[in-house]
């Protein structure tokens, strides 16, 4: 059973803080790795993808993975009101059946307030 | 990204109908998806339509229950039958594009079901 498990939220960060999501998976022949973030009664909007090990950034937005540690993780930089959301992590299959197919946590609800 | 769209947008039906999902991309796609995502929880994979074959469906989805048709490169249906309450969620189309199968999520169909 291929899991992907998110830090427990809801979180809470005061406006121009750092907001820190964290993700782990069990699929370890896992490839791809996404953050989606969906704001309520939107659907869910790529904003991170990552491939390797180490940092990517975007913006505001850092994404780390470590594929040894099973771990992804999603930094958020100076945020803002508008950042408030659901952010979601996704996972890729590692390949055969699981090809293309996205395996979804269950989602952190983040809440930056003023 | 690839403009992708849905049809209808919500819908209250009765128990014991079917309803029919529309999901049009601007542009050709190889693969094509669809999930649900019920009250307050993340997105779980129904099955994975691609052009020309059969739809794969997960574990727990069932071709008489979600009937889905792929009959183009830019379109696909999903189909709801012989829906109970327990059926009422959000409806998401998505398509693999980009880096690593990236997904882009059509904006969901509201289904309702009494």
């Amino acid at each position: 059973q291929k899991e992907v498990e998110q830090n427990s939220g809801p979180l809470s960060v005061p406006e121009g803080a750092i907001a820190s999501l964290n993700c782990t998976y069990s699929d370890r022949g896992s490839q791809s790795f996404f953050w989606y973030r969906q704001y309520s009664g939107k659907s869910p909007e790529l904003i991170m993808s990552i491939y390797s090990n180490g940092d990517k950034e975007d913006g505001r937005f850092t994404a780390q993975l470590n594929k040894a540690s099973q771990y992804v993780s999603l930094l958020i930089r100076d945020s803002q009101p508008s950042d408030s959301a659901t952010y979601l992590c996704a996972v890729n299959g590692a390949g055969g059946t699981s090809y293309g197919k996205l395996t979804f946590g269950q989602g952190t609800i983040l809440t930056v307030h003023p | 990204s690839a403009v992708i769209s849905q049809k209808p947008s919500r819908d209250i039906c009765q128990r014991g109908t079917s309803l029919t999902i529309q999901c049009q991309v601007d542009s050709q796609v190889t693969m094509m998806f669809w999930y649900r995502q019920q009250p307050g929880q993340s997105l779980t994979l129904i099955a994975t339509a691609n052009q020309g074959s059969e739809a794969t469906y997960e574990s727990g989805f069932v071709i008489d229950k979600f009937p889905i048709s792929r009959p183009n490169l830019t379109f696909s249906t999903l189909t709801v039958s012989n829906m109970s309450p327990e059926d009422s969620s959000i409806y998401l189309c998505s398509t693999g594009q980009g880096g690593a199968y990236e997904q882009y999520f059509g904006p969901g169909t509201r289904l309702t079901v009494t």
